[in-house]
């Protein structure tokens, strides 16, 4: 069974700081997905990544896959309120189906 | 593009009844979309996968007969909680796969989710 660990389930920063989430797996995705979700709204994705190795920047933050495609991390870089939400990485099983990791509440105090 | 719709955004109805959510694709073709549903503070659980023309297959756990499903157009699909009793109270909200671009076939666009409060 595939798995996604995220990490840190809880993250309260300060406005300005940088932070890094992670996203596990002892399998192998074919890719991975991020997604941002307000609340009382439903997930946006942010960015697939497919290649192992792979960087994607979109803005201030930044995502990586794994060489291996095992694990993603995404970095955010001098965090505003605005990026206050929950993430969330997901990645397709054999039957697309998306196996997703159990968030990261992130709240960017100003 | 790639947009998702959910109706209605937020019901409240009273116990022993049913309750009709639609999501659409705006503007592609879905022949898979995907039910799933969120408790606070918590990651998306999936209940069933809909796919047009068939049967929905549902997750273990979920009773299909009280969430019926019916996928019937290429841009619709319904889900029906049926005689709804407080503890189904939650956050519905689907996904849909754009059916004719296979290279990126794993990607779900996801509607803004219907808010369901039983009382």
């Amino acid at each position: 069974t595939q798995l996604l660990e995220q990490s840190p389930q809880f993250l309260s920063i300060q406005e300005g700081e940088n932070l890094t989430v992670y996203c596990n797996s002892s399998s192998v995705f074919s890719s991975l997905q991020w997604y941002r979700q307000e609340p009382g709204e439903g997930p946006v994705l942010l960015v697939t990544v497919v290649t192992g190795g792979e960087v994607k920047k979109l803005k201030r933050l930044t995502f990586q896959f794994g060489d291996a495609r095992k694990d993603s991390s995404l970095h955010i870089t001098a965090a505003q309120p605005g990026d206050t939400g929950l993430y969330l990485c997901a990645g397709p099983d054999s039957n697309y189906q998306l196996i997703w990791g159990a968030g990261t509440k992130l709240i960017i105090k100003p | 593009g790639a947009v998702v719709s959910q109706h209605p955004s937020r019901v409240i109805c009273k116990s022993g009844t049913s309750v009709k959510i639609e999501c659409r694709s705006l503007d592609f073709q879905a022949t898979t979309m995907f039910w799933y549903r969120q408790f606070p503070k918590q990651s998306l659980m999936l209940m069933a996968t809909s796919n047009e023309g068939s049967k929905a297959t549902y997750e273990q756990g979920v009773e299909k007969d009280k969430f019926l499903i019916n996928h019937a157009s290429l841009t619709l699909s319904t889900l029906t909680v049926t005689s709804a009793h407080p503890e189904d109270s939650s956050f519905y909200i689907c996904s849909a796969r754009d059916s004719t671009t296979a290279a990126r076939s794993y990607e779900q666009y996801f509607g803004p989710g219907t808010r369901l409060t039983v009382t």
